[in-house]
């Protein structure tokens, strides 16, 4: 399985854009690169997945480099109800689904 | 659309005793997934059903953890006995596809266990 390692914590202010950084320099051929929100007493939330370049949605963008080893979550403008954890898995057909998310990142947005 | 459904939310025994988790899946949705998320951590997978069948278990502590998926359909995630080590969240996810890499998990709110 592709291991990941991210920023244990980040820091941001209402309205300014975030990128969380994953690190996943053993990614397989087949594996994508998904990224889940977690709020506290909650299950985590699907965000986005992609495989290469670049993936949009209405909530993020998802910056993936030619070579796949790391991936870059974007949220833009960020709002205090984005505080929450956020984690990015990597999987595919080819290493398993044996999803195991690592420590993720913790995100504070404050006024 | 309904979502998981999980039962129940929270438990509290004591060590030794048993205890059994249920999760009904969103209609449709072929595999089904048991996460252990103990508190700070990112949540492990324990077992993971396509249809009735297991496809991975192998996290799964089978000295004291069963799990079963009758009929394709809800699960039944059980401890015995449970030691305090297994206090934390206990989440279920399924999914529509049998993932190629694309497949959205969708969670529950949990159970969160508390041994004694």
């Amino acid at each position: 399985l592709a291991k990941t390692t991210q920023p244990i914590s980040m820091d941001s202010y209402e309205g300014q854009e975030v990128n969380i950084t994953c690190s996943h320099n053993n990614i397989a051929t087949n594996d994508y690169i998904t990224w889940y929100q977690q709020f506290p007493s909650q299950g985590p939330r699907f965000i986005i997945q992609g495989y290469k370049t670049k993936v949009t949605n209405e909530v993020a963008s998802l910056f993936i480099p030619a070579d796949r080893k790391s991936s870059t979550l974007s949220l833009p403008r960020v709002s205090l109800s984005d505080t929450a954890v956020y984690y990015c898995l990597v999987g595919g057909s080819n290493s398993g689904y044996a999803l195991n998310f690592g420590k993720g990142t913790s995100l504070l947005v404050t006024p | 659309e309904a979502g998981v459904a999980q039962s129940p939310r929270y438990k509290i025994i004591e060590k030794r005793q048993s205890v059994a988790f249920w999760c009904n899946p969103i209609s449709g949705h072929a595999t089904l997934y048991w996460y252990q998320q103990i508190l700070g951590q990112g949540p492990k997978l324990l077992i993971q059903f396509q249809n009735n069948g297991v496809v991975d278990d192998s996290q799964l502590p089978k000295d004291r953890f069963s799990a079963e998926r009758l009929k394709g359909v809800d699960s039944t995630l059980k401890i015995q006995p449970a030691k305090l080590e297994d206090s934390a969240v206990y989440l279920c996810a399924s999914s529509l596809v049998f993932s190629k890499g694309t497949g959205e998990l969708f969670f529950g709110e949990g159970s969160r266990l508390t041994v004694l």
